[in-house]
């Protein structure tokens, strides 16, 4: 079974606007940790945000939070005023158990940022 | 402030043909892996070590081999390469503790297997 689900392969915002990511994630480890990365045409991998099963809040990274809703196993990234540098893959990520560190990811969602 | 560097950045092989992929971190880190990266798929973990002369199998190791001598090294060797492995490769470290702390990947090889 796919561990991190991603349903949208592609998607299209105007510049300054907001757009969420979906991800949801199956795991029955009450421990685990939720990476969101940036993959530009460039071809890099950059970390973005991480969210943690424990955590009280959710996290943000300046444009960037996380919509966290344990119970429905979603972590959503929303990008806020979209500038066309965020133009690229987004991949979301996840790490099972306190100290196992390996990375299931998600097939990813291109995001195309229009003028 | 090097990071994570993987030599070469692209190749191209024959089928039966074998090479190593070469993957060196400066930050001291105890963990590293590498994943395959193909279309539609997302990254997939091939191998990973916890410490030098610590390696086990990903989800995807057939066909790869790897070794952990140092700290700093964690080369990816194909023995006999098949068009499947056609792939962008990426090797990744992080520190050894830190549950938050995420993987810090190298720019990625770009492999043509004929």
């Amino acid at each position: 079974a796919q561990k991190i689900t991603q349903t949208q392969p592609g998607m299209f915002v105007q510049e300054k606007e907001a757009v969420t990511l979906d991800c949801t994630y199956d795991t029955s480890d009450p421990s685990y940790g939720l990476f969101w990365y940036k993959q530009p045409s460039s071809g890099e991998m950059i970390f973005l945000i991480y969210q943690g099963s424990y955590d009280q809040q959710n996290a943000t990274e300046g444009r960037y939070s996380l919509n966290f809703q344990k119970a429905r196993k979603s972590a959503n990234l929303v990008i806020s005023a979209s500038q066309l540098g965020d133009s690229a893959m987004y991949f979301c990520a996840m790490r099972e158990g306190p100290r196992d560190y390996k990375l299931s990811f998600g097939a990813g969602t291109t995001v195309t940022v229009r003028a | 402030n090097a990071g994570v560097t993987q030599t070469p950045k692209f190749q191209v092989l024959k089928t039966g043909q074998s090479m190593t992929l070469q993957c060196a971190q400066d930050m001291n880190h105890e963990y590293m892996s590498w994943y395959r990266q193909d279309p539609g798929m997302g990254l997939r973990l091939i191998h990973y070590s916890v410490g030098a002369g610590i390696t086990d199998q990903g989800e995807v190791p057939n066909g790869y081999n790897v070794s952990r001598s140092t700290t700093e090294d964690f080369p990816l060797r194909l023995l006999s390469a098949a068009p499947s492995q056609t792939s962008v490769y990426f090797c990744a470290s992080r520190p050894g503790t830190g549950e938050s702390q995420p993987q810090h990947f190298g720019d990625g090889t770009r492999l043509s297997i004929l």
